[in-house]
């Protein structure tokens, strides 16, 4: 079975600077892979996805995502971090012909001024 | 806003009881899904419909049900509740069966069984 795999469960990095979450999944054959974000009280929202094109991915937000087969990752950077960036992140991922969504744990995001 | 809707927004009740949560999906999607959020288990799929037809079960519970309707809008039920079904419960709806398509997320309802 799918599983994916969040390194950090809280991330906290300076306004200004490089935001890195890690995601690591678990499946020989490259899923479908998503980066969601969750402010309080609200629902998931869609950064980005990989779905075989492009291996550098360009979210909303600023966000990025690099899809590395032969480390099974699919990491999400920024260059620089903003007070609004502070949320939990959550990465998927969803294989052919399941359109059903694993998640990993998540990261919360603090973002330090 | 996504365009899913979800009602009601917060529900408290009492071990053993049965609630019902409704899901309206974007307009022109067929696929609604079900997402349990706690804080032990995270984010878990329990199950999809498509076009009305049960599409995939995840970890749902037996006590668990859920159905959708011919106006798309779908309905997750939960009895016989236990003090570890308090979680927030999140219904997505996508165009199709792609596995890519994204998956858009109501705002969730917040059940407290006490």
């Amino acid at each position: 079975a799918q599983s994916v795999t969040q390194l950090g469960s809280h991330v906290s990095v300076s306004e200004g600077a490089l935001v890195l979450l890690r995601c690591n999944y678990s499946s020989s054959v490259p899923p479908y892979l998503f980066w969601y974000v969750q402010y309080p009280n609200q629902g998931l929202q869609l950064l980005l996805k990989y779905t075989s094109a492009a291996t550098l991915v360009k979210g909303i937000n600023g966000f990025e995502a690099e899809f590395k087969k032969s480390e099974t990752s699919f990491h999400l950077t920024k260059p620089s971090a903003h007070m609004s960036d502070a949320a939990e992140y959550f990465c998927a991922a969803a294989n052919f012909g399941n359109e059903k969504l694993t998640f990993g744990t998540g990261t919360r995001l603090t973002i330090i001024p | 806003d996504s365009g899913v809707t979800q009602t009601p927004k917060h529900l408290i009740t009492a071990t053993g009881q049965r609630v019902t949560l409704r899901c309206s999906p974007r307009s022109g999607d067929l696929s609604v899904y079900w997402y349990q959020q706690s804080l032990d288990q995270g984010l878990q799929f329990l199950i999809q419909y498509y076009n009305g037809e049960e599409r995939a079960k995840g970890n749902i519970l037996e006590r668990f049900s859920a159905q959708q309707f011919p106006d798309l809008h779908s309905e997750l039920n939960l009895s016989s509740l236990e003090l570890g079904d308090s979680a927030l419960y999140f219904c997505a709806s996508s165009e199709g069966l792609a596995g890519g398509n994204e998956q858009f997320f109501g705002p969730g309802t917040r059940l407290t069984v006490l």
